[in-house]
């Protein structure tokens, strides 16, 4: 089983709607993140949080909320979708010791 | 701030061929560097880092030299194969750790053709 996991893989939606991306991780690591990948622009972060009651923004994170549930789970929500986040949006997940971050496998989501 | 340049692409080699993609940075103090790659359809798998000046990553015949002096960490390999063929991304991070946001490069497209 993936330890990193993305739901949904893909979304396509509507200007307007309120749309959440949720990652789960089974890695124990205390580190999540929250990127966005755009052809030509390489990955950006969003947001980060180090634990629990930690929540950080990235370079790009106007339009964009987070909430840590729990250690495990992160999740992203775009409260009013518009057509420029179109985009594949990755979770990853490090901790103090792991080598690199370990990335899910994305979700692909087109808002119209 | 931080920042990391990476040759642009596509890159279309053929299989055996000798790979480099060059990467270089700017960056405050003494950042880990890190070669990612992302097969089509996956995410982004950690394929070597260094941590200092000098050290050299290596992993699956790819290797990357951390060079201070010219603030670069070129990714090499000898033979390519077509399994290779993939999205290479550098990139950096400024913290003394592995484990720190990362600041990315655009990447770069590798083709290996049979």
């Amino acid at each position: 089983d993936a330890d990193v996991t993305q739901t949904p893989r893909n979304r396509i939606t509507k200007t307007g709607k309120r749309i959440m991306l949720e990652c789960s991780q089974t890695k124990g690591h205390d580190r999540m993140y929250w990127y966005r990948q755009d052809p030509g622009l390489g990955l950006r972060l969003i947001y980060y949080s180090f634990d629990v009651k930690d929540i950080n923004k990235g370079e790009i994170s106007d339009g964009y909320s987070v909430s840590r549930q729990a250690q495990a789970k992160f999740s992203l929500s775009l409260e009013s979708a518009i057509p420029n986040q179109t985009a594949l949006y990755f979770c990853a997940t490090s901790d103090a010791a792991s080598q690199g971050q370990f990335f899910g496998p994305g979700t692909r989501l087109t808002v119209l | 701030g931080n920042s990391v340049t990476q040759m642009e692409g596509p890159v279309t080699l053929s299989e055996e061929a000798f790979l480099t993609i060059n990467c270089t940075y700017t960056a405050t103090g003494y950042p880990s560097l890190f070669w990612y790659v992302q097969y089509p359809g996956e995410g982004l798998q950690l394929l070597l880092k260094a941590t200092k000046a000098d050290d050299k990553g290596s992993n699956k015949g790819f290797e990357a030299t951390y060079r201070k002096e010219t603030t670069s960490f070129h990714l090499e390999k000898g033979s390519v194969q077509v399994s290779d063929s993939a999205v290479y991304f550098c990139a950096l991070s400024e913290s003394g750790g592995s484990n720190y946001k990362l600041t990315f490069g655009k990447g770069t497209l590798l083709t290996v053709n049979p």
